[in-house]
This record gives C-alpha cells, structure tokens and sequence, in this order.
C-alpha cells in the first residue's frame, strides 16, 4: 500500500527556519516524482514545486522559487520542504502528494502538516 | 501560466440529483485535466484523471468530459458523502500545474 506520512504541525516565529518531511512507504521511493502543495486558510490549492527523488531533479513554481527549497534523501525514502526564514504569509497547510509521472495527476497525498508562524 | 477558473463558486443541490460543475483553460490543456475531491480537514482525493479516467476505487456516478479548454465534472446521483469542495487541475504545463478556485457543493 501506497502511504505518505508527513511530519507533525509545527508553530515558529517569524524569521525562523524550519523543514517539514514526507516519508513514503509502499513503492519504489526513486521512482515517481512528488511534489509539495500550500492551502493557506480556508483557500485553494497551489502546487509549490516537484522533485524527482532518484536524481534529485527539482522545479519550483515560479511563486516558490527562491522562497522554499525542496529536497529528497532517498536513503531513508523521505522528501522536504524547507524555510530559511519563515514568514506569518507561510501559516498554511502544506500536503506533498506523489505524481504518476511528471506529467500527471497525484494520485496519492500525505495527511498535511500545518505550519503556523505567529509572533 | 495557465489560469484554471472553475464555475460556479459554490453549487447547492439536493441528494439525489445530479450535479454539474465546470472548469476552463485560459489555454489549450489538450486532456491533461485531473479532478480532486477535498472534505474538510481532509487531503484532496484524486477521481478523475487525463479528463475522463476515474481513478482506481471512485464510484461510476463520478464522470468526466471535455478536452483542449473546457471540462465537466458530473455527479448522477449525490449522495451525501458527495459534499466537498472540488478542484480541476491542469498537468499539460510546469511551470505549475494550476488549480482552479475550486467549487463547494453544499447539499440544499
């Protein structure tokens, strides 16, 4: 079976750092691309950016590029998404989800980790 | 970048019926169109990919239609699990695969 475990909700203050992870589990983790998707509060979904963990091939989207850093160690089959210095406008849920391929649908998501940056 | 604009906001119907709900393309997606359902506090759900696939477990009821700009997802018969939000997302195009706004269809 198919699962994606992410890491646990996280309060930080702003101008703090912070990595949250995706551990998967039941396929071959170097194999399928995962990306990592924001939902701020009581809005939509927005893709940030997607990483092929066999070679480490990343894209961002052009709003997260240069404000998060995505990556993978595909030693203990677990992606990340990381803050050098977080923000209030980065309090969101955050999901990361598998893709079939790199272009395609995910089919498979994580249970979300909320991050929430307060002062 | 690819703008999803999904219509109508928010859909109100009676179980039982069927619901309608539409997306389109600001450009040409060919059927690289994905349909996802999200409860509340739920991660959204993928049912329909490549336009018109329903992905593995999602009930007949649940169809979808269109290619190039403009697709229809179709609920025949609602039943009450059915109240969600939806989104449509493109996957033709990265840089991102875009989202629509989504639709709430509330149960009326």
């Amino acid at each position: 079976e198919v699962q994606l475990v992410q890491s646990g909700a996280e309060v930080k203050k702003p101008g703090e750092s912070l990595k949250i992870s995706c551990k998967g589990s039941g396929y071959s983790f170097t194999s399928y691309w995962i990306g990592w998707v924001r939902q701020m509060p009581g809005k939509g979904l927005e893709w940030m950016g997607i990483i092929y963990p066999g070679d480490s091939n990343t894209r961002y989207s052009p709003s997260f590029q240069g404000q998060v850093t995505i990556s993978a160690d595909k030693s203990i089959s677990t992606a990340y998404l990381q803050w050098s210095s977080l923000k209030a406008s980065d309090t969101a849920m955050y999901y990361c989800a598998r893709l079939y391929s790199i272009a395609a649908p995910a089919g498979y998501w994580g249970q979300g980790t909320l991050v929430t940056v307060s002062s | 970048e690819i703008v999803m604009t999904q219509s109508p906001a928010t859909l109100s119907v009676s179980p039982g019926e069927r619901a309608t709900l539409s997306c389109r393309a600001s450009q040409s997606v060919s059927s690289s169109l994905a349909w996802y359902q999200q409860k509340p506090g739920q991660a959204p759900r993928l049912l329909i990919y490549a336009a018109s696939t329903r992905a593995t477990g999602i009930p007949a009821r649940f169809s979808g239609s269109g290619s190039g700009t403009e697709f229809t997802l179709t609920i025949s018969s609602l039943q009450s699990e059915d109240f969600a939000v939806y989104y449509c997302q493109q996957y033709n195009n990265w840089p991102p695969y875009t989202f629509g706004q989504g639709t709430k269809l509330e149960i009326k």
